[in-house]
């Protein structure tokens, strides 16, 4: 495709569920981000993947947050036990190896009521 | 730790320019962004300077570096209404991962009066 391919756009769960936000990256970008942009505020770094490795996790909240790239490619944000506050704007971003523009999704908006 | 501040609204008639600025803290920042965002969009990259750079104009924008000061700003001469949006300034840092990790401001609402 031509741009970063985010779905589901929106998305609704109940508190506690499971949800998982796909992330479909611009072809043959090694480098993958996961932001979340909470009301008002600017995007804040969840994890970073160079290829299929999750190289830099440091940003997760805590271990309801997972991710995984198995082929490199396509990303899934997993959030397990949703809670209100995890409301929010989950941004993709990726970016060729050693380059320092990144490319954002138009984002999943995540609203857990 | 990184702290990225901006000043949250600006007001500008319809042809004037727009100056947008921001302070940040990392001294070691390589690049510095600005992102544009839309009402529900996702983050359009406008322009960014590398951290040895004082000065990048690219056509209708100007962005300024003060390394001395941690200061940046972007003006955006001749403003249109279509560039009513909010402004994000983000520093990258090169992370021990090898990651370029941006850190945001909460963003600067532009309104364009016509």
């Amino acid at each position: 495709g031509a741009g970063v391919s985010q779905t589901p756009s929106n998305k609704v769960t109940e508190k506690g569920k499971y949800v998982e936000l796909r992330c479909d990256p611009i072809s043959g970008h090694t480098a993958l981000y996961w932001y979340r942009q909470s009301l008002g505020q600017g995007p804040e770094f969840l994890i970073y993947f160079q290829g299929t490795g999750a190289a830099d996790d440091s940003g997760l909240p805590n271990d309801r947050f997972f991710a995984v790239r198995p082929e490199g490619s396509v990303s899934t944000l997993k959030i397990q036990r949703t809670e209100r506050g995890d409301s929010a704007v989950y941004l993709c971003a990726s970016s060729p190896a050693g380059n320092t523009e990144a490319f954002f999704g138009q984002g999943t908006r995540l609203t857990v009521v | 730790g990184e702290d990225v501040e901006q000043s949250l609204f600006l007001s500008v008639r319809e042809g004037d320019s727009s100056v947008i600025n921001c302070t940040y803290t990392d001294s070691s920042s390589t690049y510095l962004y600005w992102y544009k965002q839309e009402p529900g969009a996702g983050l359009q990259l406008l322009t960014y300077i590398f951290s040895n750079m004082d000065m990048k104009q690219d056509q209708r924008l100007t962005v300024l570096l003060n390394k001395k000061d941690k200061h940046l700003s972007l003006r955006i001469a001749d403003t249109q209404t279509g560039d009513s949006a909010i402004y994000f300034c983000a520093e990258s840092i090169l992370s021990w991962a090898g990651s370029y990790q941006l850190t945001f401001g909460k963003g600067t609402k532009l309104s364009v009066i016509p």
